[in-house]
């Protein structure tokens, strides 16, 4: 079965420090894909990143980068140079391909960025 | 701009209630899922739609059921609200396709039974 650990329930941390989100996954697929979901105090999850389990080259928008080891299942997400607007639940999710368009998802990690 | 509207984002309950949640997306999209949100165990699937008129078991269906007789509307149904279904309910939806696609969320419901 497919299982997403986010460990960090909650961060803080002081504007324009990095951060980095954690997210560790179990799957028996050979084939899955990965996301990173931001959810603002408005409710709505916002689509951020996937990534298919085959391409792991790390990838960077802007402040944002993520960082996918397949040796330690793991994809990670940096935020560089924090902005009080980041402040956000972030959730990592994982969809096997047989499964569909089903996805699991972790626990969620609360980002507070103060000023 | 593409959107899924949820019919509520706040209601109170009784226990013993029939509760109706509504959802409708306009993006002409094939997927409808429906997700509970809990502190700490993150989104959950309840149910979720491939096409009108079908519906699948999530990981934790018991005490709901769901009905899709529109593509554009999938709407959640507890039978007799009970406390421990005091949470939040995240409606969303995606294109059918091979590749797992991004899911476009509602903005959710929060649903206290007392």
């Amino acid at each position: 079965a497919q299982k997403v650990t986010q460990a960090q329930t909650e961060i803080s941390v002081v504007e324009k420090e990095d951060v980095t989100l954690d997210c560790v996954y179990e799957t028996r697929d050979t084939t899955y894909y990965l996301f990173w979901y931001k959810q603002p105090p408005s409710g709505e999850l916002v689509f951020l990143i996937r990534r298919n389990s085959f391409d792991e080259q790390n990838e960077i928008s802007g402040r944002y980068s993520w960082n996918f080891q397949k040796s330690t299942s793991s994809f990670n997400f940096t935020i560089t140079a924090s902005q009080v607007v980041d402040s956000a639940v972030y959730f990592c999710a994982l969809s096997e391909a047989g499964a569909g368009n089903m996805l699991t998802f972790g626990g969620g990690t609360r980002l507070m960025v103060k000023p | 701009d593409v959107k899924v509207t949820q019919s509520s984002r706040y209601l109170v309950k009784r226990t013993g209630e029939k509760v109706f949640l509504e959802c409708v997306q306009d993006m002409d999209h094939e997927n409808m899922f429906w997700y509970r949100q809990d502190p700490g165990l993150g989104l959950r699937l309840i149910y979720f739609s491939y096409d009108v008129k079908m519906k699948e078991k999530g990981d934790i269906p018991e005490g709901y059921s769901v009905s899709r007789e529109k593509k554009e509307r999938f709407s959640l149904i507890l039978e007799s609200a009970s406390t421990n279904q005091t949470s939040m309910y995240l409606c969303a939806s995606s294109l059918l396709g091979t590749v797992t696609g991004e899911l476009f969320f509602g903005e959710g419901s929060r649903l206290t039974v007392l």
